[in-house]
């Protein structure tokens, strides 16, 4: 069966840099039509999406957030990783990776990350 | 970007009720649309895709309908675990888009 699990700190001082690993098992991130993206949720708020990278290496970013992310994969390990920089309190967030293309089937449990000096 | 829309933010029901909410895309989607049950503390489920179609192992108690800009995601007999918060996401275009949310919490 399909399952994901996020990785990385939870706390980052602001400025900093947030890297968020995903850990997969039950697909394969180099068979065509599967993609792996990022979902975040500030506590009480809704869901925001983040960036999604494709099978075949092509990636897609939040506008309003493209120039802070990074998204890459390394099928050998399954694995999705984010960087985030220039961490700010408002990034505050539970960060969620998920396997999907256009609609998310599967959901990691969900990683909060708290930026706090 | 497309924005998406919900109504009502939240419901009060009883277990039976027929619960139904709206989800309003900012231009038109066709059926690119899905519907999300989250409860407190918990991932986002999906329970439908392409607006109308189950995910599998969802109950029938869940349906989903329209196309365009407007959308209805209906609970037929509200059961004690529905009570949850409910998204819609657009997949139209990037990047997709998740509506505000709507409550469904106990009457």
């Amino acid at each position: 069966q399909i399952t994901l699990k996020e990785s990385g700190p939870t706390l980052v001082k602001p400025t900093q840099t947030l890297t968020l690993t995903c850990t997969f098992s039950g697909f394969s991130l180099s068979t065509s039509g599967v993609g792996v993206g990022w979902i975040r949720q500030p506590p009480g708020k809704a869901l925001e999406w983040l960036a999604l990278i494709y099978w075949n290496d092509d990636k897609r970013y939040s506008p309003s957030l493209k120039s802070r992310l990074t998204i890459t994969k390394d099928t050998s390990k399954n694995q999705v990783v984010l960087t985030m920089t220039n961490m700010d309190p408002v990034d505050t967030a539970t960060y969620y990776c998920a396997h999907g293309l256009y609609y998310f089937d599967y959901w990691g449990q969900g990683t909060l990350v708290t930026v706090s000096s | 970007d497309i924005q998406m829309t919900q109504s009502p933010s939240s419901v009060s029901a009883s277990v039976g009720d027929r619960v139904t909410i709206t989800c309003r895309a900012s231009q038109g989607i066709s059926s690119w649309l899905a519907w999300y049950q989250q409860k407190p503390g918990k991932a986002p489920k999906l329970l439908i895709y392409a607006a109308s179609s189950l995910q599998s192992g969802v109950p029938s108690r869940f349906s989903g309908s329209g196309s365009g800009t407007d959308f209805t995601l209906t609970i037929s007999s509200l059961q004690p675990e529905d009570f949850a918060t409910y998204y819609c996401q657009q997949a139209n275009s990037f990047p997709p888009a998740f509506g505000p949310g709507t409550k469904v919490d106990i009457k």
